[in-house]
């Protein structure tokens, strides 16, 4: 059964701590991504990469960071935490050249206090 | 204006309803249109994927894609308790995903509707 898994299921952080969100796949995809998900708003794209060391910035970027040394993983990172950056984030992963379907993890709800 | 509007709900209906999901969109090159369902603590996963008007049916689904009304549906047939989950649509302007294609493979998302359906 493929997989993508997120690190955590719940986290907690305080505000201006430095957070790591990791995501591994094992669909050997070239595309990850991070969205986060919020009532109302929907799925937002935050990052995405299309190879190894490779990002390009989604719609909602500031105040994250991406990771992509391996193609199996990709990591969000948020250098100062903030109270506004609370929500669920969602990493998903995809074959090259075709966008319908994205794979899903089961997110990460992340509370910042 | 969002590009896709989505009724939020929450949507309750019995067992065995007929159910219908919409989206409303406001680009008109929007040219691929995905439903994804979405489980309690799950991720989102695709349920269908239809290109340009017309419907396109799975067993108990039923899509349809109206570009002149930039109205898009998602049916449901014999509803059951199962089916409770939040549904999102999704759509592009090409197939491409993002690398060489700029951003018109960009999946653009509804916000999602909860639909529950009682035993």
């Amino acid at each position: 059964d493929v997989k993508v898994t997120q690190s955590s299921r719940y986290l907690v952080k305080r505000t201006g701590e430095k957070v790591f969100l990791e995501c591994v796949q094992d669909m050997d995809h070239e595309n990850m991504f991070w969205y986060r998900q919020d009532p109302g708003l929907g799925l937002r794209l935050i990052y995405f990469s299309y190879d190894v060391k490779m990002k390009e910035k989604g719609d909602i970027p500031e105040g994250y960071s991406v990771s992509r040394e391996k193609k199996e993983r990709f990591s969000l990172i948020l250098e100062s935490a903030s109270t506004n950056q609370t929500s669920m984030y969602l990493c998903a992963s995809s074959y090259r050249g075709t966008n319908e379907k994205l794979f899903f993890g089961s997110g990460t709800q992340l509370s910042v206090l | 204006q969002k590009e896709v509007e989505q009724d939020p709900g929450p949507l309750s209906v019995p067992e065995g309803a007929i159910v219908s999901l919409n989206c409303t969109y406001s680009n008109s090159a929007f040219q691929y249109f995905m439903w994804y369902r979405q489980y309690s603590r799950k991720g989102p996963e695709l349920l269908m994927y239809t290109y340009s008007s017309g419907n396109k049916e799975d067993g108990r689904f039923t899509a349809q894609v109206d570009k002149s009304s930039k109205y898009i549906s998602l049916f449901i047939r014999d509803s059951q308790p199962s089916d409770s989950a939040t549904y999102l649509c999704a759509m592009s302007q090409t197939r491409s995903d993002f690398y060489g294609s700029g951003n018109t493979g960009k999946l653009i998302f509804g916000q999602g509707t909860t639909l529950q359906v009682k035993p």
